[in-house]
This record gives structure tokens, C-alpha cells and sequence, in this order.
């Protein structure tokens, strides 16, 4: 049974710094992992997905990574903004046939601070 | 283009009522998720709908059922409501079978009381 976990699960940061935040699985037969954010009180917006076959994925100043061997997937955020702050969720998606079917890591609330 | 349309955003039920949420996915999407959120337990899935077939079924309760019609229009509903149901219930599209991107809604904010 496939599980995520989001580390850490609270991160405080100044303005204009560079952070990394971590997402594991625990199996590593997944199709692809896609990264997203959510704002208070709204739904979540796809940030990047990574193919089970990719090693990263870049998007401004996103840069999304995935190791699958050991279970690993980092979203490097470049020069953070203070718009920047919400709720990063990594999610999973399984590779025991054809679906959809995410499952997600319990997620890592962002405050970057002006 | 359009992105995944949920209705309603917010509605307050009593407890033991019935529930049908609707969402219409991204224009030509077949795929179509449904997932639960609450403060507790995170994210939830709850089921998923390619070309009108139930593909997957989370770990709900009978009361937590779904359609979807062959417009890929999906609807899902919950009998019985209880205080737990209490979530804000999230729909999400994807092109393809597998290993598209997925997007979702903004949800329908379910408070039971």
C-alpha cells in the first residue's frame, strides 16, 4: 500500500530565500508525481508533474526532482515571495494499471515572511 | 478554457439528509476523481470515473456513491449525513487513462449539522 509523507510539515522562511521541500513514497511503482499548492479555503493548482521516466521537472522558479529508487521527490522553490506562502501537497500516482488515483502526502504549510 | 466546474461551492445539510454534488471536468477530459478533505485526515480518495466506469473505490462507506454520465459530467452522493461528513469535497479531471496531469476544482464546502 502506497504511502507519502511530507517533510517538514510547517516551514517559515524570509523573503528571498531558496527552500526545498521533501515528499517520500514507499513504493516505488508509480506512474508519475505531481506537485501542487493550495491556497486557504480553495482547491489545489497543479504546480509540475514528473513521468516515472524523468528525473526532474522545471517550471519559472520551480524545480521539481524525482528519485525513484529511493523513494524520493524534492520541490526546490528559487527566491521565495511572500505570494509564495500555502500549502504544498505532493501526490502519487500508482503504477498497478491504468488510473488516476493520487495519493497524496499530508502536505507542508509555507509562510515566507516579507 | 474552461477548468473542472464544482456545485454547488457551499451548502449546509442536517444530519440524516442526502447530498448530490456536481462536476463538470475541463472540456474533453474523460477522467474524473473525487476526493475528500478534512482537517484530520488529510486528503481522501473516494473514487474515480474513466468514460462513464467506476475504475477505483476508496475506502468509504456504502453511504459515499458517484456517476458519471457520457458527457464525463460526474456527480456524487452521500446519504444518511452524519457530522463526519463535514469536508470540503474536491473533483479533479485528466485527459487520458493515466499519467496526464490532473486539475482540480474549487470544491464544495460540506458542513452537516
Amino acid at each position: 500500500k502506497q504511502e507519502v509523507t511530507q517533510i517538514p510539515a510547517a516551514l517559515s522562511v524570509p523573503e528571498g530565500e531558496n527552500l526545498v521541500l521533501n515528499c517520500s513514497f514507499t513504493d516505488s511503482a508509480i506512474y508519475n508525481l505531481q506537485w501542487f499548492r493550495q491556497d486557504p479555503g480553495k482547491g489545489l493548482t497543479s504546480l509540475l508533474l514528473i513521468q516515472s521516466s524523468q528525473r526532474e521537472q522545471t517550471s519559472g522558479r520551480l524545480n521539481a526532482s524525482l528519485d525513484k529508487s529511493s523513494g524520493r521527490s524534492t520541490l526546490y522553490i528559487a527566491a521565495s515571495q511572500p505570494g509564495d506562502s500555502a500549502t504544498y501537497l505532493c501526490a502519487a500516482v500508482g503504477g498497478g494499471g491504468a488510473t488516476n488515483k493520487l495519493i497524496f502526502g499530508t502536505g507542508t504549510l509555507l509562510a515566507v515572511q516579507p | 478554457k474552461a477548468g473542472v466546474t464544482q456545485t454547488p461551492r457551499y451548502l449546509i445539510k442536517t444530519r440524516g439528509q442526502q447530498v448530490t454534488l456536481s462536476c463538470s471536468p475541463i472540456s474533453g477530459h474523460r477522467s474524473v476523481s473525487w476526493y475528500q478533505q478534512t482537517p484530520g485526515q488529510g486528503l481522501q480518495f473516494l473514487f474515480e470515473y474513466f468514460s462513464e466506469t467506476q475504475r477505483n473505490k476508496g475506502n468509504f462507506p456504502g453511504r459515499f456513491s458517484g456517476r458519471q454520465f457520457s458527457n464525463s459530467r460526474s456527480e456524487m452522493n452521500v446519504s444518511t449525513l452524519e457530522l463526519g461528513d463535514s469536508a470540503l469535497y474536491l473533483c479533479a479531471s485528466s485527459w487520458g487513462d493515466s499519467g496526464n496531469t490532473i486539475y482540480f476544482g474549487e470544491g464544495s464546502w460540506l458542513t452537516v449539522v
